[in-house]
């Protein structure tokens, strides 16, 4: 059974389309993460929510909509996409809410906006 | 706040040579210290883990990493590179108590035959 999955893994859109990604976890874990991975590789952290409570909220356009209907499911919804949205979106989930807890990262949602 | 800073974006080793990875922090209080393995059009996966415990760190797949607080390091080893270790790998810090973890730029590992 996949601990992390994600889909689509895979998605091509337009600039200005709205497009949805869908996350679940079957680990029973109380914490999930959105990453996203540029072309460069680098890692960067844009929202957690523990218990469908956001606790994380870095820096990210507000186009980017985290929503959370339980603690297995942590979606992202994009709106008006744009170029620079191009990129490799992980999914992640954690046992605990803090750092020290081993995240388990999704295979990867894979988003070209052209 | 905390940082890392990975040396060497691109390492090669040939099978059976020692592998070494560099990680460096920046932290103002004590750090929570992590190594991820990416392999290829995959998530990651946790190597191993520093929280407070002992400096030596053992992971996964014979890996291993040590904390030195002297020189603010946290460099991932392995005796005898195996073809499957080719991956892409990323050091990260957190706070402690922090929810956030921060990572570095990763390093690609090549294994030569």
């Amino acid at each position: 059974d996949t601990a992390v999955s994600q889909t689509p893994k895979y998605l091509v859109t337009q600039m200005g389309n709205d497009k949805s990604i869908k996350c679940e976890q079957n680990l029973g874990h109380d914490t999930m993460y959105w990453y996203k991975q540029d072309s460069k590789k680098f890692l960067k952290i844009m929202f957690s929510y523990n218990n469908k409570e956001l606790i994380i909220n870095e820096t990210v356009p507000n186009r980017f909509s985290p929503k959370s209907p339980d603690k297995a499911h942590l979606n992202l919804h994009i709106n008006s996409l744009e170029l620079g949205d191009s990129a490799v979106y992980f999914c992640a989930s954690s046992q605990g809410r803090t750092s020290a807890y081993e995240q388990y990262f999704g295979p990867g949602t894979r988003l070209t906006v052209t | 706040a905390q940082s890392v800073t990975q040396l060497g974006s691109h390492v090669s080793v040939s099978e059976g040579a020692l592998v070494l990875l560099r990680c460096n922090y920046s932290s103002s209080v004590p750090p929570y210290l992590f190594w991820y393995v990416q392999y290829p059009n995959q998530g990651l996966q946790l190597l191993l883990k520093y929280t407070s415990a002992a400096t030596l760190v053992k992971g996964i797949n014979g890996f291993e990493a040590e904390f030195k607080k002297s020189e603010t390091s946290f460099h991932l080893t392995k005796p005898s590179a195996h073809m499957s270790d080719a991956a892409e790998y990323f050091c990260a810090v957190s706070v402690r108590g922090n929810e956030k973890l921060t990572f570095g730029t990763g390093t690609r590992l090549t294994i030569i035959p």
